[in-house]
């Protein structure tokens, strides 16, 4: 069965440090989707990436990073240079080839970056 | 370009009252979502639409739930008799779905519902 695991539920940094938060995902199908969102404190959800399966390079957009393992069935997110606007809750989430439509959720991290 | 827009933002009533969520999905957009989110069940999908068809309604926790799309740039989402339970947010997405292409579904800000 598709899951998605998002093993740290809470995590706490100090501005400029840099932070990994971890993805784990399951599934049966070879052709798969993966994201990751943020939910600011103000609630909205707010999509950041999507990768395909099929593409495993590494990705990088300013400060974040995303690290793509399949071999690990792993989709690290990655902030560099932490700040106190990044304080949100993260979310990674999967669909799947034969059900394009569905994204299936982890249950978020919670990230606070403190000043 | 607008985002996907939903309405009211924040809603309080009384147990027993019907409840109407509304959402207006991004132009252009064929497939749509209602999703619950709370604390102890995260983010749930209630039920997608595409090209205003309900395609998966599993996720409806039950007949007190309905979700209609009329047309391509509107839809609701209808609590019926309300529950303290159904005490959440909602949120509304939308994406452009075509063939086995996945694009990634953009949320409005949410409507905060609390059932009392």
């Amino acid at each position: 069965a598709q899951k998605v695991t998002q093993a740290q539920t809470e995590i706490s940094v100090v501005e400029k440090e840099d932070v990994t938060l971890d993805c784990v995902y399951e599934t049966r199908d070879t052709t798969y989707y993966l994201f990751w969102y943020k939910q600011p404190p103000s609630g909205e959800l707010v999509f950041l990436i999507r990768r395909n399966s099929f593409d495993e390079q590494n990705e990088i957009s300013g400060r974040y990073s995303w690290n793509f393992q399949k071999s690990t069935s792993s989709f690290n997110f990655t902030i560099t240079a932490s700040q106190v606007v990044d304080s949100a809750v993260y979310f990674c989430a999967l669909s799947e080839a034969h059900d394009t439509d569905k994204l299936i959720f982890g249950t978020g991290t919670r990230l606070q970056v403190f000043p | 370009d607008a985002g996907v827009i939903q309405s009211p933002r924040h809603e309080v009533t009384e147990m027993g009252q019907e409840v109407t969520l509304r959402c207006k999905p991004i132009s252009g957009h064929n497939s749509l979502f209602w999703y619950r989110q709370t604390m102890m069940r995260g983010l749930e999908l209630l039920i997608y639409f595409n090209n205003n068809v309900p395609i998966d309604d599993s996720g409806m926790p039950e007949d007190r739930f309905s979700a209609k799309m009329p047309n391509a740039s509107f839809s609701t989402l209808k609590i019926q008799p309300s529950e303290p339970r159904d005490s959440a947010v909602y949120f509304c997405a939308s994406t452009r779905t075509t063939g086995n292409s996945n694009q990634p579904q953009h949320f409005g800000d949410g409507t905060r519902l609390s059932i009392l």
